[in-house]
C-alpha cells in the first residue's frame, strides 16, 4: 500500500493555465505538506496544514492555493501557471510524538508531481 | 532556526564506511537531528532520528558529541545502491516553524 500518493506524476502545461495535484495519505497523520523541489534540487516548504488548518504558508505567490478536504488529503491548485513554476512538487505527511516542548516527527514524502510549463 | 553546515559531495568505494559530518552550531537545546536521504526522481526518505549520544538502526548510526553542534551519519558497508543525496536537518518541530531542507549531500559510491 503506497503510504503518501500523488496524483498526476507527471503534468505537462502551458503558461496560463491553471492546473491541481492531488495528495493523499493513508497513514493517520494529521500533518501535511508541499514541497517544491527546483532545477538546482534545492528542497523548499510551501504550505503545512494540521488537521484541516494550514500552519504554515511560506512565501508563495498568492497564484498557488492549497485546498484539505480531510486530514488525509492536500491538494495544491495553481492559477495562470509560469514557466518558473517548472519543479518537482511533492507532497508530504507527519505524526508528531513526545512532548509540546520536545516534539519528533518523521515526515513520509510522496513519489512526487513533476510539473513542466511550457 | 539552527543552520546546518554539510560537504556538497562525497565518494566511497563499494563495501566502505561512509561518515557524513553535520555541523549545526546554533542548536537550541530541544532541536532534535534527523537525516533524510533521497533518490533521483523520488521523495525524500527518512533514514534516523536522534536527539544525543548515539543512535542505531537497521540503515545507519547517528553519533551526536556531548555539546551537539555537529552529527554524523554513518552508514555501514555502502553499496551502488546508497548513492542518493543526504540532508540533515535541526529542529524542534513544536510550533510551527517548518525544517529547512539544506543542499544537502551528494554521496556517490563507485564499485
Amino acid at each position: 500500500d503506497t503510504a503518501v500518493s500523488q496524483t498526476p506524476k507527471y503534468l505537462v502545461t502551458q503558461m496560463g493555465n491553471d492546473k491541481s495535484i492531488k495528495c493523499e495519505q493513508n497513514l493517520g497523520h494529521d500533518t501535511m505538506y508541499w514541497y517544491k523541489q527546483d532545477s538546482k534540487k534545492f528542497l523548499k516548504i510551501m504550505f503545512s496544514y494540521n488537521n484541516k488548518e494550514l500552519i504554515i504558508n511560506e512565501t508563495v505567490p498568492n497564484r498557488f492555493s492549497p485546498k484539505s478536504p480531510d486530514k488525509a488529503h492536500l491538494n495544491l491548485h495553481i492559477n495562470s501557471l509560469e514557466l518558473g513554476d517548472s519543479a518537482v512538487y511533492f507532497c508530504a505527511s507527519s505524526q508528531r510524538t513526545g512532548t509540546p516542548s520536545r516534539t519528533q516527527e518523521t515526515q513520509y514524502f510522496g513519489p512526487g508531481t513533476r510539473l513542466l510549463v511550457l | 532556526l539552527a543552520k546546518t553546515t554539510q560537504p556538497i559531495s562525497m565518494d566511497s568505494y563499494e563495501g566502505q564506511e561512509v561518515n557524513i559530518t553535520c555541523s549545526h552550531n546554533n542548536i537550541a537545546t530541544n532541536d532534535y537531528i534527523t537525516w533524510y536521504q533521497q533518490f533521483p526522481s523520488q521523495g525524500p526518505r527518512f533514514i534516523i532520528q536522534g536527539y544525543k549520544t548515539k543512535v542505531t538502526n537497521e540503515v545507519a548510526s547517528l553519533f551526536i558529541p556531548a555539546d551537539r553542534k555537529s552529527s554524523t551519519l554513518s552508514l555501514p558497508r555502502v553499496s551502488l545502491s546508497d548513492t542518493a543525496v543526504y540532508y540533515c536537518l535541526v529542529g524542534s518541530y513544536s510550533g510551527n516553524t517548518p525544517l529547512v531542507f539544506g543542499k544537502g549531500t551528494r554521496l556517490s559510491v563507485i564499485a
